[in-house]
């Protein structure tokens, strides 16, 4: 089984600041990792993903998350905050394609919001 | 491209109406999936088909039916809508593993329904 746990249904930050939105792991197989956007009425984008390559992956907008198994985390993070960023982000894991574990679990979000 | 179309955007049903929401795609996938997001509860996977004539359960399917026309539809229906059922509903599709593997996107969303049920 698996699941993704989001730390803070809230984060609020400003301008310039350092985003880092939090994602914990449970996974019986080795995982793939996934992090989402939702801006207001939009469905869901896929910002950056991980499988099993290298563990600092980086993804559009400029934000990047790392993979730390020991931690079992993918936090995300953005060195500076831009107010286009404000929105919904989501976490998602699945397991290797081919052995019915491919379906995506989704964490319950973290709404992003950024003030000047 | 149109790439995955739910239709309708809005709908407003009374307690025990019944409705279909449609989702159909173009980019040849074999999946595809029916979420439903709540605030404070994520997205959570109703009903997946991982081809053309199957179907499975995922984790909340009590109350829904599923129909994989064909390769580029997914229906979605609520026999006896319930309040519980108010929700925004996601189709997504994903290509088979290996094509997966070689994109840059797992899931591909459609733009949502948001249903409200009174």
């Amino acid at each position: 089984a698996q699941s993704v746990t989001q730390l803070g249904s809230h984060v609020s930050v400003s301008e310039g600041a350092l985003v880092l939105l939090r994602c914990n792991y449970s996974s019986s197989v080795p995982p793939y990792l996934f992090w989402y956007v939702q801006y207001p009425n939009q469905g869901l984008q896929l910002l950056l993903k991980y499988t099993s390559a290298a563990t600092l992956v980086k993804g559009i907008n400029g934000f990047e998350a790392e993979f730390k198994k020991s931690e079992t985390s993918f936090h995300l993070t953005k060195p500076s905050a831009h107010m286009s960023d404000a929105a919904e982000y989501f976490c998602a894991v699945s397991g290797p394609f081919g052995i019915g574990n491919d379906k995506l679990i989704f964490g319950t979000g973290t709404r992003l919001q950024v003030f000047p | 491209n149109a790439g995955v179309t739910q239709t309708p955007k809005f709908q407003v049903l009374k307690t025990g109406q019944s409705m279909t929401l449609q989702c159909a795609q173009d980019m040849n996938h074999n999946s595809m999936y029916w979420y439903r997001q709540d605030p404070g509860m994520g997205l959570r996977l109703i009903y997946y088909s991982a081809s053309e004539g199957t179907t499975d359960k995922g984790e909340v399917p009590n109350g829904y039916n599923v129909s994989r026309l064909n390769k580029r539809e997914f229906s979605l229906r609520l026999e006896s809508a319930a309040p519980s059922q108010t929700s925004v509903y996601f189709c997504a599709t994903a290509p088979d593993p290996r094509g997966a593997e070689l994109t840059n996107e797992k899931l591909f969303f459609g733009s949502g329904t948001q249903l409200s049920v009174l």
